[in-house]
């Protein structure tokens, strides 16, 4: 049968203070990160990327950290607004034989409040 | 504009029916997947096709099918198979494997 998945940690943070929100990778070999963002009842977003050879990479309003001594990868939001409320998700990618493949973080609920 | 497409937005279905799930995109993109979303989990993959006419198992494919027939869709079938098939589903393209994926708005699925 099938297992079933965990549920997903939350995060809740005050509007207008700095959320970070962390990701902990499972494969060395991954060489591309990215950030997704998922609102209620739609399809991920892209927010950011982050190639293997950078420890960190800056958007508008957030920015992405790598530490690839310990296998963590960490999505900073500045100045947290209510319609930052959502799942964020990162992503990693590598190669898997003749393939190669993103695998999917367990994803984090990000609350915010008014 | 070019995106990925997904319809229906709410689909139910009785026991015992198969029914099937329509993704299409413009995108030009080679690699397509179908996901599973369960409410407060994450993503599972089902179904990825790198290129037409070949497509591959995910991590939950038993009591699903697919095709590939045309590069711009990507068509789930949930069979009566599927034990428990209420869920969220979500098609997604890239240009290959572990690039971008470009989703589309997903369709929720309802066993009345």
């Amino acid at each position: 049968g099938e297992s079933v998945g965990l549920h997903l940690p939350t995060l809740s943070v005050q509007e207008g203070d700095n959320s970070i929100i962390n990701c902990a990778y499972s494969n060395s070999a991954s060489d591309y990160f990215i950030w997704y963002k998922q609102e209620s009842g739609k399809g991920p977003q892209f927010i950011i990327d982050i190639r293997s050879n950078m420890d960190k990479r800056q958007g508008q309003r957030v920015t992405v950290l790598l530490n690839k001594t310990v296998k963590h990868l960490s999505l900073q939001i500045a100045a947290t607004q209510p319609g930052d409320s959502a799942v964020y998700f990162c992503a990693e990618a590598l190669n898997a034989g003749n393939n190669r493949k993103l695998i999917w973080g367990l994803g984090t609920s990000l609350a915010v409040n008014p | 504009d070019g995106g990925i497409t997904q319809s229906p937005k709410y689909l139910f279905r009785k026991e015992g029916q198969n029914v099937t799930l329509s993704c299409e995109q413009n995108l030009n993109h080679d690699a397509m997947y179908w996901y599973r979303q369960d409410p407060g989990q994450g993503l599972r993959l089902i179904y990825y096709s790198q290129i037409v006419n070949d497509f591959q198992k995910g991590d939950i494919a038993e009591g699903y099918s697919v095709s590939r027939e045309k590069k711009e869709s990507f068509p789930l079938t949930v069979t009566s198979a599927q034990k428990n098939p209420t869920a969220f589903y979500l098609c997604a393209s890239s240009w290959g494997g572990g690039s971008e994926a470009f989703f589309g708005q997903g369709t929720r699925l309802t066993v009345v």
